[in-house]
């Protein structure tokens, strides 16, 4: 059973434009979320995070935000760059489940075309 | 660079065999968490240890096992390997009580032939 989903394996999105990735979870347990982002031959690397105490956390050209009514959270990139291209992987993890263990979507890969 | 080191890189073995992977985690980081990422699947949490006490496990084998030394380094053996075992594996560290980011090392990608 898949806790957290990202339903969409692909996306392709010009330079400049803006690059939405979604991710759905169903674990209402979960009150942290956190976005990495892989390049080919390298470990994820952490890109942004969100408490569930909020609705929204920016940084720079990179914005998550978190419906918890609808157990959905979005990052959004503005505005693209080639150098975005990876695969991007939501993740989820319980502050009270006695672990700080992350639940991990299978990714979205990302390429931004000049 | 995370900071955090894997080795080998790469591994190939043939069905049956042993293998350690090993990981050192970030200097002053006190909990290491392994994951495995099998084809088109995201990271499946395996284990985490905590200054050298298992502290969580998820979907691992029994045929797996970790352990992590007083140098707060770990090592993830694998045995009587299957070719449903090739996958990518990743160490990843973070602070104490850290419900923010984890770190991860550049994987060891395993092959089994």
């Amino acid at each position: 059973d898949q806790q957290v989903k990202q339903n969409s394996p692909s996306l392709s999105v010009q330079e400049g434009r803006i690059s939405i990735l979604n991710c759905d979870y169903t674990n209402s347990m979960f009150d942290y979320f956190l976005w990495y982002k892989k390049y080919p031959a390298e470990g994820p690397t952490f890109l942004i995070s969100i408490s569930s105490i909020k609705d929204k956390n920016e940084d720079g050209r990179f914005t998550v935000f978190l419906n918890k009514s609808a157990k959905h959270l979005s990052l959004h990139i503005v505005p693209s760059q080639p150098g975005d291209s990876a695969v991007y992987f939501c993740a989820a993890g319980e502050s009270q489940g006695g672990s700080e263990k992350l639940v991990f979507g299978k990714g979205t890969k990302l390429t931004v075309n000049p | 660079d995370s900071g955090v080191t894997q080795t080998p890189k790469h591994l190939i073995t043939a069905t049956g065999q042993r293998v350690t992977l090993r990981c050192s985690p970030r200097s002053g980081d006190l909990s290491v968490y392994w994951y495995q990422q099998s084809l088109d699947q995201g990271l499946q949490f395996l284990i985490q240890y905590y200054n050298g006490e298992e502290r969580a496990k998820g979907n691992i084998l029994e045929r797996f096992s970790a352990q992590q030394f007083p140098d707060l380094h770990s090592e993830l053996n694998l045995s009587s390997l299957e070719l449903g075992d090739s996958a990518l594996y990743f160490c990843a560290s973070s602070v104490v009580d850290s419900y923010n980011e984890q770190f991860f090392g550049p994987g060891t990608r395993l092959t089994v032939l």
